[in-house]
């Protein structure tokens, strides 16, 4: 049973320009989170998926989109990205009936803006 | 303004000693408090999750408290190993929505020394 998977694992990107990162929840999920994690700094809300729909949103610009499809995986899209993007990027899935369910994260995706 | 607070913000010990970890929060309504593990450049994992009914919860050598009345927790660790060293994030989750808005800590970076 694989748990949440996450691509790339890093990539390394410049001001500007524009990224997409993947997520694919645990088996029998079909709720996905996205949070930015800075350096020494707890995980950031950025936004939730359920059933391909945005539910929830972080205080974060419209710069950040983001996708569900009906295999109930996720796309995170950053465009015009700033240095302040470089992050840790962790994508958690869940059961949205269990409301104290677990929440499973992925490895997360290492960003770099230069 | 929900928010939790976990101190000490670092920690030293030795190998085989005991050390607790605290939380305090200000999450409102509250639905359940969670514990996740933190390797660097890992994603976090789940140690423990308490709903409001629940004291204490142990996982191994690790050990839950929670007092929501005082909106304390703490995460007891026993004999600690060097692979205990991590980032030990606390987090709350509301009842605002179907599926809780969480709120992390900024986490204690612990570090075992042999």
């Amino acid at each position: 049973d694989a748990g949440v998977t996450q691509s790339p694992t890093h990539l390394i990107k410049t001001r500007g320009q524009q990224v997409t990162l993947r997520c694919s929840p645990k088996s029998g999920h079909d709720t996905v989170s996205w949070y930015q994690q800075a350096l020494g700094q707890g995980p950031q809300f950025i936004f939730q998926y359920y059933e391909e729909e945005e539910r929830q949103r972080g205080n974060f610009p419209d710069r950040f989109s983001g996708h569900q499809f009906p295999n109930y995986s996720s796309e995170l899209n950053v465009n015009a990205l700033l240095l302040g993007d470089s992050a840790l990027y962790l994508c958690a899935s869940s059961l949205r009936r269990k409301n104290t369910g677990e929440l499973f994260f992925g490895e997360g995706s290492r960003l770099t803006v230069l | 303004k929900n928010q939790v607070e976990q101190s000490p913000q670092s920690l030293i010990i030795l190998e085989g000693k005991n050390c607790t970890l605290q939380c305090n929060y200000t999450v409102s309504p509250f639905s359940n408090l969670r514990w996740y593990k933190q390797d660097t450049g890992r994603g976090p994992v789940s140690l423990t999750i308490m709903t409001f009914s629940e004291n204490t919860k142990s996982n191994g050598r690790y050990t839950a408290t929670l007092d929501a009345d005082t909106k304390q927790s703490s995460l007891h660790i026993t004999a600690s190993q060097l692979s205990d060293s991590a980032s030990y994030i606390c987090v709350v989750s509301d009842r605002g929505s179907t599926l809780g808005r969480l709120y992390f800590g900024r986490g204690t970076q612990l570090t075992v020394w042999p």
